[in-house]
């Protein structure tokens, strides 16, 4: 099992540019998460899914969206990138207690 | 989120020597989790803790809720280099098993 996966590990844009990161997860487990972690601010959810089909906003969902493609998968789309969304962003799969993390992307929005 | 809160900010100990890392919520808490990360890596699930008094241990960590369920002591006995990285708890404070997470304590162990 592969666990959690995401793509692309690193990227860089530039303002304004739009991009979709990649989710996907072998576990069969209902619940996925979107998380971004920033220095000094810690882990914090943008959006997650309780299970296929629905969406709820986290703590610092503006500037993205989501979409849950299906059980395995679960993307999040910057439209329009701001220096702001710099960040390591980390997606997240649970099925009851503790959550399964992948390895991360690192964003930089120049 | 600023609700948890860890201490210390960071911790450098020498291998053998045996340490504790705190988390406090200024809330009752539905269960409280800690997660290990390594530098550059993604999270992994250590233990959740629900009930008040709870103690769990993995390999040399253990840890505990206090009564009140408002704070949290992570204890590792005879630390190894491979327990280097930063710890984090996470607060589930309305029982949907999406945590809060506290900022992290960032652990160096020098061989």
């Amino acid at each position: 099992n592969a666990g959690v996966t995401q793509t692309p590990k690193f990227q860089v844009l530039k303002t304004g540019q739009s991009m979709t990161l990649q989710c996907a997860q072998d576990m069969n487990h209902n619940s996925m998460y979107w998380y971004r972690q920033d220095p000094g601010m810690g882990l914090r959810l943008i959006y997650y899914s309780a299970s296929e089909g629905t969406t709820d906003k986290g703590e610092v969902p503006n500037g993205y969206n989501v979409s849950r493609l299906n059980k395995r998968e679960f993307s999040l789309r910057l439209e329009s990138a701001a220096p702001s969304q710099t960040s390591v962003y980390f997606c997240a799969s649970s099925e009851g207690q503790g959550q399964f993390f992948g390895p991360g992307t690192r964003l930089t929005v120049l | 989120s600023q609700e948890l809160e860890q201490s210390p900010q960071s911790l450098i100990v020498q291998e053998g020597k045996n340490l504790t890392i705190n988390c406090t919520s200024s809330k009752t808490l539905y269960g409280l989790y800690w997660y290990k990360q390594k530098y550059g890596e993604g999270l992994i699930f250590l233990m959740m803790l629900q009930k008040g008094g709870e103690e769990k241990s993995h390999e040399k960590i253990t840890a505990k809720l206090d009564e009140k369920k408002q704070q949290s002591s992570l204890h590792i006995t005879a630390s190894q280099p491979s327990h280097a990285g930063i710890y984090l708890c996470g607060a589930d404070k309305g029982g949907s098993y999406i945590p809060t997470f506290g900022r992290g304590t960032s652990l160096i162990v020098h061989p």
